[in-house]
């Protein structure tokens, strides 16, 4: 079955240590995103890639990075993290039609089952 | 600000009851409408998607969108205690990839 899929389901890091999640993909959509979740909140984006093009939110961290080698995978490295870090963070993919070919982008979007930090 | 509001809850349901779950977006621009369903722990799980003002119904779920009075709602028919979960209403402008989301209705289907 097509699907999203996220490594580690549990990470434990210590308060500075680099981590570094990963998300993968059999849908072979276009566009990746990383979405942070803290306890009943709403997920909040970080980032997405539209195809290679990278797209940061303005409030992202700096300490917060992401990498896209190819169209099925996507890497999302925490640099320091903080307590205040530790969270639920979902990968997500959509197919889209992009701007400019006349197509309305649809964004249905399909998470990965999340992997959970804690920072010690 | 573009905002999606939806009731925190705990909405509370009997089992085999309809529940109604609803939701209100202010950017008029809106063009696609979600549902999402995310169990404790879990990860979000697409539901329904609704463009079109109308009824979309997929099984026991129905999405009704007004974009007159910007709401979209979600019925769930002859709730089941498996249908208790968090729900998510996440809108999408045009041309713009992001997903405004709300903050989630806190669903308990009551045995």
């Amino acid at each position: 079955d097509a699907m999203v899929i996220q490594n580690p389901r549990y990470q434990v890091t210590q308060f500075g240590k680099p981590v570094t999640l990963s998300c993968s993909q059999t849908l072979n959509h276009n566009v990746m995103y990383w979405y942070q979740q803290k306890s009943s909140q709403a997920p909040k984006l970080l980032f997405h890639y539209y195809d290679k093009d990278f797209n940061n939110e303005a409030d992202t961290p700096d300490n917060f990075q992401s990498r896209r080698p190819n169209t099925s995978f996507c890497f999302l490295d925490i640099r320091s993290p903080g307590l205040g870090d530790a969270a639920m963070y979902l990968c997500a993919t959509s197919r889209e039609s992009g701007p400019g070919l006349g197509m309305s982008s649809y964004n249905e979007q399909f998470f990965g089952p999340g992997t959970r930090l804690t920072v010690l | 600000q573009k905002e999606v509001e939806q009731n925190s809850g705990p909405l509370s349901v009997p089992e085999g009851a309809i529940a109604s779950l609803n939701c209100t977006y202010s950017d008029r621009g809106s063009q696609s409408f979600f549902w999402y369903r995310q169990y404790s722990g879990k990860s979000p799980e697409l539901i329904m998607s609704i463009y079109s003002n109308g009824d979309k119904e997929d099984g026991r779920f129905t999405a009704q969108l007004n974009k007159a009075s910007q709401y979209v709602s979600l019925l769930i028919r002859d709730s089941q205690p498996s249908d208790s979960a968090t729900y998510l209403c996440a809108v999408n402008i045009y041309s713009n990839y992001q997903l405004i989301w709300g903050a989630g209705t806190k669903l308990i289907i009551k045995p």
